[in-house]
């Protein structure tokens, strides 16, 4: 029973490189979500997708693109890192994005950009 | 916006000893609250939630009940253990809106000795 499985589990980047971050889950869940959690400030959406074919910006999505590549995955990427998007990453999905259902997390992703 | 306030951790208590942690929220329209919980190295997990104004939440002795009218969502339990050592963030929801995601509070740390 995974749940919400997010790789890589830790990353370490210099400033202007790439990567994807993957998010699956399991529950066939409709909506996806990536957060970041960073000291102090909670956690901020980034991304979301309510629906399969659907992404739409959060909180704090400058820098950051999505694909929602079908109902069980929705990745994150960083087209060129910078050092203030030093954090934990958190996939969750739910089923649906109404707000009354809950969200099930990943076990998240630490990045470093140095 | 909408809000999340929880008091500033972090907390410190012994076994057996009473916890609460203050939650109060500011929204437009009637949210769903939410207590989340975090163990160390994980990702989050639901803890109770509440629809609508009175509700009461409850789950693992932990309890929390939904107050319109003092806009508050206080989590309490009357005896602690070391596995209670985690942080907690409270949430609200107000899926009478487009996007449906949740708003966290900052999250408050919780240490129990033994």
């Amino acid at each position: 029973n995974a749940g919400v499985t997010q790789t890589p589990k830790f990353q370490v980047l210099k400033t202007g490189q790439s990567m994807t971050l993957q998010c699956a889950q399991d529950m066939n869940h409709n909506s996806m979500y990536w957060y970041r959690q960073d000291p102090g400030m909670g956690l901020r959406l980034i991304y979301y997708s309510a629906s399969e074919g659907t992404t739409d910006k959060g909180e704090v999505p400058n820098g950051y693109n999505v694909s929602r590549l079908n109902k069980r995955e929705f990745s994150l990427r960083l087209e060129s890192a910078a050092p203030s998007q030093t954090s934990v990453y958190f996939c969750a999905s739910s089923e649906t994005a109404n707000g009354a259902s809950p969200l099930h997390f990943g076990n998240g992703t630490r990045l470093t950009v140095t | 916006g909408d809000s999340v306030t929880q008091m500033e951790g972090p907390v410190t208590l012994s076994e057996e000893a009473c916890l609460t942690i203050n939650c109060t929220y500011t929204a437009t329209g009637y949210p769903s609250l939410f207590w989340y919980v975090q163990y160390p190295g994980e990702g989050l997990q639901l803890l109770l939630k509440a629809t609508k104004a009175d509700d009461k939440g409850s789950n693992k002795g932990f309890e929390a009940t939904y107050r319109k009218e003092t806009t508050s969502f206080h989590l309490e339990k009357g005896s602690v253990q070391v596995s209670d050592s985690a942080v907690y963030f409270c949430a609200l929801s107000d899926y009478g809106g487009s996007q449906g995601n949740l708003i966290f509070g900052k999250g408050t740390k919780l240490s129990v000795k033994p």
